[in-house]
């Protein structure tokens, strides 16, 4: 069975520096990997995701991860964070097909001014 | 982009009664749909897989006769929380893969649920 691990339950950090939120799965099988964010009392985002290709993804606020299959890690990382960051980031994988996706516990990140 | 919509956003209801909530694909034909549940400050959980015209498969631990689900179309799914109690007040979020283009699923914006 599938699992994602994600070790820290909440990271705090100043506004502007950088961060790295970890991820490590457990699968036999080929996956595809996410990350969704989710604001106070909003829904799910997706972030990024990798299913194919190239090994690091990026978002479009800044945001990257880099798929590691040695490591079996999906850590995200961002270089300079915003106070608008914070914010519940889950990791999660899937195998291809319909699928359901298996999330992590959740990283809290609170961006400190 | 794709689109999926829940309704209601929220409600409270008390102890006992039944409530409906509604899992739309907006712009696209959804053949499955998950439906998860996240208990406050927790991640999701999976509690079911809705596939349409067929019965549902139910994750274990989560009871079928409590949650109902019909997949009634390829846009609608909906989950039936019969007799609820407080211990069922949660946030239920559906998710669906876009048929013939399952490297993405898109997810509603979530339910809250609160049995007094």
């Amino acid at each position: 069975a599938q699992s994602v691990t994600q070790l820290d339950s909440q990271v705090p950090v100043f506004e502007e520096a950088p961060v790295e939120l970890r991820c490590n799965y457990s699968s036999s099988v080929s996956v595809y990997l996410f990350w969704y964010v989710q604001y106070p009392n909003q829904g799910l985002q997706l972030l990024l995701k990798y299913l194919s290709g190239s090994t690091l993804v990026e978002s479009i606020n800044g945001f990257e991860a880099e798929f590691n299959k040695s490591q079996t890690s999906f850590h995200l990382r961002k270089p300079s964070v915003h106070i608008s960051d914070t914010a519940e980031y889950f990791c999660a994988v899937r195998n291809s097909g319909n699928t359901p996706l298996v999330f992590g516990k959740g990283t809290r990140l609170s961006v400190i001014a | 982009g794709a689109v999926v919509s829940q309704h209601p956003s929220w409600v409270i209801c008390k102890s006992g009664t039944s409530v409906k909530i509604e899992c739309r694909s907006l712009d696209f034909q959804a053949t499955t749909m998950f439906w998860y549940r996240q208990f406050p400050k927790q991640s999701l959980m999976l509690m079911a897989t809705s596939n349409e015209g067929s019965k549902a498969t139910y994750e274990q631990g989560v009871e079928k006769d409590k949650f109902l689900i019909n997949h009634a179309s390829l846009t609608l799914s909906t989950l039936t929380v019969t007799s609820a109690h407080p211990e069922d007040s949660s946030f239920y979020i559906c998710s669906a893969p876009r048929t013939g283009r399952t490297d993405t699923q898109y997810f509603g914006p979530g339910t809250r649920l609160t049995v007094l």
